[in-house]
């Protein structure tokens, strides 16, 4: 597609529950990024994958947080157990070498 | 590790004045510095980049240089419109090309008045 993007736009969850949050990025392009953006910050780097390949996962806050991109094409966050803290904007991006990122909308959570 | 820092804001000018966003940061090597735009309810968006000293980025009429010496990245622009209303993120890499992280600083909310 023309851009990246990312579903669902809003999503509530309750206290507990698990979501999963999907990435649709640029056809070819090789790199994927997640970040969590909490309100009035900056994005914050959760993972990254190259291909298929889950290169850099040191951004995730817990183990309940759980990233996948199994054909190196759509990428799905996964939040087990949600809790009030995890409430944020989460963004994807994706970018190709010579390119900068192209971000998505971003799917805002918001967890009660 | 690597740090952004920039103004806090809100910013708030009238239209047609001249617009600064302070950035500094910290980093282990030599960065590539970039300026993203983020409109309400939009995507972040690059606005301009530099990737090496003296560098000076330039889009839309906004401007910033790679300083080095002071190891900032100020945004400048000459005069706003209330079309620049946004929040603007100062970020850098270690490499500029895909496979390393951004680090964004706290944004800084700009609001431009008629």
């Amino acid at each position: 597609g023309a851009g990246v993007s990312q579903s669902p736009r809003y999503k509530v969850a309750k206290r507990g529950q698990d979501v999963a949050l999907r990435c649709d990025p640029i056809s070819g392009h090789v790199s994927l990024f997640w970040y969590q953006q909490a309100l009035g910050q900056g994005p914050e780097f959760l993972t990254y994958f190259q291909n298929e390949a889950q290169l850099d996962k040191s951004g995730l806050p817990s183990d309940r947080f759980f990233a996948e991109r199994p054909e190196g094409s759509v990428s799905t966050l996964k939040i087990q157990r949600t809790q009030q803290e995890d409430s944020a904007v989460y963004l994807c991006a994706s970018s190709t070498a010579g390119d900068g990122y192209t971000f998505g909308s971003g799917t805002r959570l918001t967890v009660v | 590790g690597d740090s952004v820092t920039q103004m806090e804001g809100p910013v708030t000018l009238s239209e047609e004045a001249f617009l600064t966003i302070n950035c500094t940061y910290t980093a282990t090597g030599y960065p590539s510095l970039f300026w993203y735009v983020q409109y309400p309810g939009e995507g972040l968006q690059l606005l301009l980049k530099a990737t090496k000293a003296d560098d000076k980025g330039s889009n839309k009429g906004f401007e910033a240089t790679y300083r080095k010496e002071t190891t900032s990245f100020h945004l400048e622009k000459g005069s706003v419109q209330v079309s620049d209303s946004a929040v603007y993120f100062c970020a850098l890499s270690d490499q500029p090309y895909a496979g390393n992280m951004l680090t964004f600083g706290g944004g800084t909310r700009l609001m431009v008045k008629p």
